[in-house]
């Protein structure tokens, strides 16, 4: 199975600050059809995972722009620019490469 | 505006068997792939079985294989997972997700597994 590293485990941010989040897989994510099939979710409190960022950079349907998606191969970032009491939750990597799909271990971001 | 609607929650004793249900909306479900995934209290996400479009093709994590069934009916908008031989390790909240970028997923169904 493709192991997704996703780090740090835990961020605390001030309203308006800019976090990042990183995801590395075991595996290259390029797919036989050229695509990468690397997708960011975020699990607020209580609450169904929403995606995000889909294959890689690809903002989500209502996703506000100080979302983006970065990297290639192996090799995945997140950032979050200019960050809003709405953002705090668990942020989750998953591949949909490979099967199984597999997903990161997720980050928690906190509001200071 | 997409729904997936989960049902079928509930406790149930170990080795007992269990199906649950997602009716979903506002797309044309016989396009998508769907899958089910898991979250055991206070931990992360995990994958457990997706079919195709048209039911050709379905995959299982190893967790579950031989013990749970994926299967749908285009003709009612509606994905079902069936569940036998539970165990305690199978308690957790059960989504289903629309397509291979999990775009849309359920409001989730709660499962315990206890005797």
């Amino acid at each position: 199975d493709v192991v997704m590293t996703q780090t740090p485990p835990s961020l605390s941010v001030a309203i308006g600050q800019s976090v990042s989040i990183s995801c590395k897989s075991s595996q290259s994510l390029v797919y036989s059809d050229g695509k990468t099939y690397l997708h960011w979710l975020l699990q607020s409190p209580g609450q169904s995972p929403k995606l995000l960022i889909y294959q890689v950079s690809n903002l989500g349907s209502g996703v506000p722009d100080r979302f983006s998606g970065t990297g290639s191969q192996k090799d995945f970032t997140l950032k979050i620019s200019r960050v809003e009491a709405e953002d705090l939750g668990v942020y989750y990597c998953v591949q949909a490469t490979h099967f199984p799909l597999t997903f990161g271990s997720g980050t928690k971001l906190e509001i200071k | 505006e997409v729904q997936l609607v989960e049902s079928g929650e509930g406790l149930v004793q170990p080795g007992s068997s269990m199906k649950l249900s997602c009716v979903a909306s506002g797309f044309t479900f016989s396009n998508y792939g769907m899958n089910w995934i898991r979250q055991a209290p206070k931990k992360g996400l995990e994958w457990i079985a997706l079919i195709y479009y048209d039911s050709s093709s379905k995959y299982y994590a190893d967790s579950v294989k031989g013990r749970f069934t994926i299967s749908r009916d285009n003709s009612k908008n509606t994905l079902y997972l069936e569940m036998n031989s539970l165990r305690s390790e199978d308690t957790a909240m059960y989504y289903c997700a629309k397509g291979a970028t999990v775009e849309n997923w359920g409001q989730g169904v709660m499962v315990t597994v206890s005797s």
